[in-house]
């Protein structure tokens, strides 16, 4: 089944630790993304990533990272993570061009504290 | 700056009753344009895009290049088409940025029985 595959789903931590939301798509997709979610915020871009080793900033890239080693895999790291970081964040694929439709994961529900 | 504006945050219509969700966009380029919606607590999903010309679930959206704007209709709504409706133009320029899809802040939609 294609599909995009985020872990974890849920995870609450502490300021400071380290984290990685891992994504993984089976549909030999170009493009990557990593979106968050605020109530009233709508969709923000993160990162997005056009090919293997190509990756740039989105519109909110402060306090993130992220790497594309590997065509299907491209997780999202947060090296200190703070309260504001806080959010439902969705990872996304497609084929890279202009006119192809976006597949997202089901999400990700990090609380930091 | 590429932008996309869809100007209401909340629209709440009764069933049988029209609906508009609004979406303009400024894009340097000739964007090819989407709708996704997202019901309550799931995954976001492509709901029709431009280049297919086609209606789903009653919907449909027409592209008027001279205002640019993508607006999302439907005649009549229905209860299960409550949710949040996002318009997304992606990029289709040549360049570093070929095919990266940008979200408005998104409409919630309520349907009033």
């Amino acid at each position: 089944e294609a599909q995009v595959t985020q872990n974890p789903r849920y995870l609450i931590t502490v300021t400071g630790k380290k984290l990685t939301v891992t994504c993984s798509q089976n549909m030999n997709h170009e493009y990557m993304s990593w979106y968050r979610q605020d109530p009233g915020l709508g969709l923000r871009q993160i990162y997005y990533s056009m090919n293997v080793e190509v990756t740039d900033k989105g519109d909110v890239p402060e306090g993130y990272k992220v790497s594309r080693k590997e065509k299907r895999n491209f997780p999202l790291i947060l090296e200190s993570p703070s309260p504001n970081q806080t959010s439902l964040y969705f990872c996304a694929s497609s084929l890279g061009t202009a006119d192809q439709p976006q597949h997202f994961g089901d999400g990700t529900r990090l609380s930091i504290l | 700056a590429q932008r996309v504006t869809q100007p209401e945050k909340l629209l709440s219509v009764f069933k049988g009753a029209p609906v508009e969700l609004k979406c303009n966009y400024s894009y340097s380029g000739s964007p090819e344009l989407f709708w996704y919606v997202q019901y309550s607590r799931q995954r976001l999903q492509l709901l029709l895009r431009h280049i297919s010309r086609e209606s789903i679930k009653g919907f449909t959206a027409d592209l008027n290049k001279g205002e640019t704007s993508f607006h999302l209709k439907k005649p009549f709504a229905q209860e299960e088409d409550s949710a949040m409706y996002y318009c997304a133009p992606r990029d289709g320029n040549y360049g570093g940025s070929q095919g990266n899809l940008i979200f408005g802040k998104g409409t919630k939609l309520s349907v009033k029985p």
